[in-house]
């Protein structure tokens, strides 16, 4: 099973701040990568998938890259809807896997 | 904008069985694989089992597999999953999911609970 490794698990940053999510893969994935949010008591919502497709409908400030075992997710310009946990997902074999989750709250 | 229900969670008990149901609507429901994804309480995200989209192939979880079962009826627009020997480790919210045609997904059901506890 591939293994995804998610980093930081948490994080504190302030509105406007950037911020990078890094996922780590236990073996290459080719860019079959997924990122998504979640709220707490809210279903995920995907926010980017192919590893750097945004889903429609989602704001620009979110923006992934990476191939093969390293993946990153950025946010520039952190917004107060942006506090949430997120979670990469890989889908490149079965069975799929997901990153541990990296919260990021408000400092 | 598509909806996914999900329904059938409860509480039971260690070693009993229970099947959720997911009903879809507001898309071609028999064209898409779909996902059962889980979610501990307090927990990330685990991946259980997908289905393709004519019924013709299920893959499971290492942590499911002989125990849980997908299916779907495509007349009634409905996925299911059964779960027996359930054990407190099967303690989560149970979220049906809209799959693509690369395997991953993107749009999620409400979820729904399964309590495991005597």
């Amino acid at each position: 099973d591939i293994q995804l490794t998610q980093s930081p698990s948490s994080l504190s940053a302030s509105v406007g701040d950037r911020v990078t999510i890094t996922c780590r893969a236990s073996q290459g994935i080719r860019n079959d990568l997924a990122w998504y949010q979640q709220k707490p008591g809210k279903a995920p919502k995907r926010l980017m998938y192919a590893t750097s497709t945004l889903q429609t409908g989602v704001s620009s400030r979110f923006s992934g890259s990476g191939s093969g075992t390293e993946f990153t997710l950025t946010i520039t310009s952190l917004q107060p809807e942006d506090f949430a946990t997120y979670y990469c997902l890989q889908y490149n074999s079965k069975p799929l896997t997901f990153g541990g989750g990296t919260k990021v709250d408000i400092k | 904008q598509i909806q996914l229900v999900e329904s059938g969670g409860g509480v039971v008990q260690p070693g009993r069985s229970l099947r959720l149901s997911c009903a879809a609507s507001k898309f071609t429901f028999s064209g898409y694989t779909m996902h059962w994804v889980r979610q501990a309480p307090g927990k990330g995200l685990e991946w259980v089992a997908l289905i393709t989209y004519n019924g013709f192939r299920e893959y499971y979880a290492d942590s499911v597999r002989g125990r849980f079962t997908i299916s779907r009826d495509n007349s009634k627009d409905t996925l299911y999953l059964e779960m027996n020997s359930l054990s407190a480790e099967d303690t989560a919210v149970y979220y049906c999911a809209r799959g693509t045609q690369s395997f991953d997904f993107d749009d999620w059901g409400q979820g729904t609970l399964v309590t495991v506890s005597s």
